[in-house]
């Protein structure tokens, strides 16, 4: 049961171009989001997180999107950059669950 | 000077045998995970330890055990390896439950 959803396991992006990564959750009872970003052999390293008190952080060029009512969150990378190629998670936690879910990850390729 | 560290990098090992990965992380947080991630990409929690203490242990086989001999170490340790466990392990601590930092895993195949 996934209460995490990356419904996109792959995205194409060119470079100067704006990414966006998507991701639903099932769990009303979430109220932490994150971003993590994770090179091959390395582990995940978290990127950009939010709060289910807001519906926007941003942070450079990232940007998390929380929709509350609609139980969907969306990370927005402007411009983007060929060092952005990677495999990105989307992760939450809150209510009786003490630690992260994670989605199954989406991987972003930007072309240069 | 790494963070979060895990040993081995990679583990090929065959199945029955035991085997333990270890984790040590410097950052002095309380808490520290143990993820698997599988073959269909989901990185899934197995275990949770704060200060030495068992908080979270998902449905993992028994054959799984986790040992902390401090709060700056999160081993684990795994007996009659099966094809099935195959996976990229990773460890991660953690001050509160949102500032996980992540090793760099340890791919364990099993043959």
């Amino acid at each position: 049961d996934q209460q995490v959803k990356q419904n996109s396991p792959s995205l194409s992006v060119q470079e100067g171009r704006i990414s966006i990564l998507n991701c639903d959750y099932t769990n009303s009872m979430f109220d932490y989001f994150l971003w993590y970003k994770k090179y091959p052999a390395e582990g995940p390293t978290f990127l950009i997180s939010i709060s289910s008190i807001k519906d926007k952080n941003e942070d450079g060029r990232f940007t998390v999107f929380l929709n509350k009512s609609a139980k969907h969150l969306s990370l927005h990378i402007v411009p983007s950059q060929p060092g952005d190629s990677a495999v990105y998670f989307c992760a939450a936690s809150g209510g009786s669950q003490g630690n992260l879910i994670f989605g199954k990850g989406t991987k972003l390729s930007v072309k240069p | 000077d790494t963070a979060v560290s895990q040993t081995p990098k990679y583990l090929v090992t065959q199945m029955g045998n035991d085997k333990s990965i270890k984790c040590e992380q410097n950052l002095g947080h309380d808490t520290m995970y143990w993820y698997k991630q599988d073959s269909k990409k989901f990185l899934k929690i197995m275990f949770s330890y704060n200060n030495k203490e068992l908080i979270i242990n998902e449905t993992v086989p028994n054959r799984f055990s986790p040992k902390s001999p401090d709060k700056a170490h999160l081993n684990l340790h795994i007996n009659s390896l099966e094809l099935g466990d195959s996976a990229v392990y990773f460890c991660a601590s953690s001050e509160a439950y949102y500032g996980y930092t992540f090793g760099s895993g340890t791919r364990l195949t099993v043959v």
